[in-house]
């Protein structure tokens, strides 16, 4: 029932650049609301790691940064390590009445 | 340090009722929302609602009324997420975790607890 739409997974070599895209519509991204990306290592609990579209929390490395366009965004992962395989997820406000705040439906990266 | 602990996992029955702990330390607990997150196995982020820590006041999102509700203690820093009526599609793991966010629009979420996992088998 996610209203963000993710593809279920990208994949990469080391030291490659790899973008998850998560697709809104006019309820929630579509109408500016910020957009926020979690990282999900294998057996742990999500972790913030870029919030407000483009910002990274403190000790989130360089290498992960985020942009927004109309009702779109993307998470970019550039110089990818073995140790960014995992699950991503973003989220945003929606403004219809089912929930507050939707997630994305989730991308599994994994390095080749 | 600031963190989240959640309480262990459980087994119950379809039918029973099950509490899931989230106690807070290392920050002023009534300054953040607390907010439910459900993750079923091998499936995505659901979120379930968040409770006012400052009023006590909780909001559900749809699909999460009338078996699941929030509660707290202050006293203690710690909120609650109590299921009743369990069935056998609880099964799930149960997170915690802190909002931040200058209007309800900017809510993102930066503080979570390691998950609860809740299994409901007969």
């Amino acid at each position: 029932q996610s209203v963000l739409t993710q593809p279920p997974s990208v994949s990469g070599a080391p030291g490659q650049r790899v973008t998850i895209s998560c697709t809104g519509s006019s309820s929630n991204i579509g109408a500016g609301y910020d957009v926020h990306w979690y990282q999900q290592l294998p057996g742990t609990a999500p972790k913030l790691l870029i919030y407000a579209n483009s910002n990274r929390p403190s000790g989130v490395p360089d290498r992960f940064s985020g942009s927004k366009s109309g009702t779109s965004a993307s998470l970019a992962i550039t110089g990818l390590q073995a140790e960014d395989e995992a699950d991503y997820y973003c989220q945003s406000y929606d403004s219809s009445l089912s929930a507050f705040y939707v997630f994305g439906t989730g991308t599994k990266v994994t390095v080749l | 340090q600031v963190q989240l602990v959640q309480s262990g996992s459980e087994l119950k029955k379809p039918g029973a009722s099950v509490k899931v702990s989230c106690k807070a330390s290392g920050y002023t607990f009534i300054s953040y929302g607390m907010n439910w997150v459900r993750q079923a196995p091998g499936q995505g982020l659901e979120w379930m609602g968040w409770i006012n820590t400052n009023t006590g006041n909780p909001t559900y999102a749809q699909g999460f009324t009338g078996r699941f509700v929030f509660s707290l203690d202050t006293s203690v820093s710690t909120a609650y997420l109590q299921i009743s009526s369990l069935k056998a599609e609880d099964t799930a793991v149960y997170y915690c975790a802190r909002d931040r966010g200058a209007t309800a629009e900017e809510v993102h979420f930066d503080l979570w607890g390691r998950g609860t996992l809740v299994t409901v088998s007969s």
